[in-house]
């Protein structure tokens, strides 16, 4: 069975400050790992994936993620946030012969403060 | 600009209405999803089409009930509902890959249902 812990339920950050999502998984199996982001009434936004290849990756709005098998984690983070930042972000994993099923983990409130 | 189009976009119905939610992607994806949202929670999968057929249903109640008209559309048929069903409704869809692979799920924004 597969499993999302985001560690944070909120986090205020201050704008222009750096900031890191935390996400932990756990699967039996070959994962692909995701980041969403949801703006106050608004569907959910794939911010960046990690399918397979470098353990690096770049997303939109400025963010990246590292995937770290050994930790099983898949951290985000932004070097300078904006106040448009403000929204909730999911981690959410999948694996093959899941039927394209995606589990969530229960979401972060970022609130960047001017 | 969302691909995947949800209509409407807030509905607001009584305990013995019928009414359906509409989802349409003209990406050429053939899988669709329904999700159910809680306010402040990550969404829950409802339901799985691929290739129009039924590919999972997580025991969902009976008065939801989806259906899949061709591969650009998608219906959810909302009977008796209940007051705890009132929560944000998400589709989405991917392209099957082969080899039980999927492509990231894109979401449309959503029908926000409230019954009285």
């Amino acid at each position: 069975a597969q499993s999302v812990t985001q560690l944070d339920s909120q986090v205020p950050v201050f704008e222009e400050a750096p900031v890191e999502l935390r996400c932990n998984y756990s699967s039996s199996v070959s994962v692909y790992l995701f980041w969403y982001v949801q703006y106050p009434n608004q569907g959910l936004q794939l911010l960046l994936k990690y399918l397979s290849g470098s353990t690096l990756v770049k997303g939109i709005n400025g963010f990246e993620a590292e995937f770290n098998k050994s930790q099983t984690s898949f951290h985000l983070r932004k070097p300078s946030v904006h106040i448009s930042d403000t929204a909730e972000y999911f981690c959410a994993v999948s694996g093959s012969n899941q039927g394209g099923k995606l589990i969530f983990g229960q979401g972060t409130e970022l609130s960047v403060k001017p | 600009d969302t691909e995947v189009t949800q209509t409407p976009k807030h509905l607001v119905m009584g305990m013995t209405n019928k009414k359906s939610l509409k989802c349409e992607q003209h990406m050429g994806h053939r899988a669709m999803y329904w999700y159910k949202q809680k306010a402040k929670k990550p969404p829950e999968l409802m339901f799985v089409y691929s290739y129009e057929k039924l590919s999972i249903n997580e025991s969902v109640p009976s008065r939801f009930s989806p259906e899949c008209p061709n591969s650009s559309l998608l219906n959810l048929h909302l009977h008796a509902l209940q007051p705890e069903d009132s929560a944000l409704y998400l589709c989405a869809s991917s392209q099957v890959l082969g080899q039980g692979t999927f492509t990231p799920q894109h979401f449309g924004d959503g029908t926000r249902l409230s019954i009285l």
